[in-house]
């Protein structure tokens, strides 16, 4: 089955930097990438999602990009704030099957 | 849009009795939910997939006697932790996929279950 990888585990940036975050995928098939933001006690919530026949995604400080000969993908937050301080979870699926989840990132935003 | 509730959002129980969790879709059709648990600083593990109408399809190790999942409209599904005890204490949580052409999952706020 899928299986993906993320790193860094913890991720801790000053207001204002940039935070990147890398997974690595298995499954060549997977065709679907979304990343959830889930703050302590709540549910995850979607915050940008990309598709195999697009390269990059971006929604204001938010980018997504994919690789998929390398089979990565990678959340990229620009001029970072503390409220995005959270976990941050990557995830691959085929088409409508299930997800797979990476591990998560803690994200910590110093003001 | 695309918002999913769950009730209650947290509970305690006692060893040996049964909790019911709820999962709406409010603003959308939802032919397949999904159910997940997570530890804390763990990612989610999906227990198990509901669809509108039929039995759920559980993952591997997830015990569907315990786990009961009804599916039974296209905005509700419920997850029963049946004879809980204390190992079943964990974060639930649901997320549902509307029936359009979407990939998207969009998840519930999680439902605190603790057993004592």
């Amino acid at each position: 089955g899928e299986n993906v990888e993320q790193h860094p585990s913890t991720l801790s940036v000053q207001e204002g930097d940039s935070a990147v975050i890398k997974c690595t995928y298995s499954d060549s098939a997977s065709n679907y990438f979304p990343w959830y933001k889930q703050e302590l006690g709540k549910g995850p919530q979607l915050i940008i999602d990309i598709r195999s026949n697009v390269g990059e995604k971006k929604d204001q400080r938010i980018a997504v990009t994919l690789n998929k000969t390398a089979k990565h993908f990678s959340l990229h937050i620009t001029e970072t704030q503390p409220e995005d301080s959270a976990v941050y979870f990557c995830a691959a699926s085929i088409g409508y099957s299930t997800l797979t989840f990476g591990k998560g990132t803690m994200l910590l935003v110093s003001p | 849009g695309a918002v999913v509730s769950q009730h209650p959002s947290w509970v305690i129980c006692k060893s040996g009795t049964s909790v019911k969790i709820e999962c709406r879709s409010l603003d959308f059709q939802a032919t397949t939910m999904f159910w997940y648990r997570q530890f804390p600083k763990q990612s989610l593990m999906l227990m198990a997939t509901s669809n509108e109408g039929s039995k759920a399809t559980y993952e591997q190790g997830v015990e569907k006697d315990k786990f009961l999942i009804n599916h039974a409209s296209l905005t509700l599904s419920t997850l029963t932790v049946t004879s809980a005890h204390p190992e079943d204490s964990s974060f639930y949580i649901c997320s549902a996929r509307e029936p359009r052409d979407s990939y998207e999952q969009y998840f519930g706020p999680g439902t605190r279950l603790t057993v004592t």
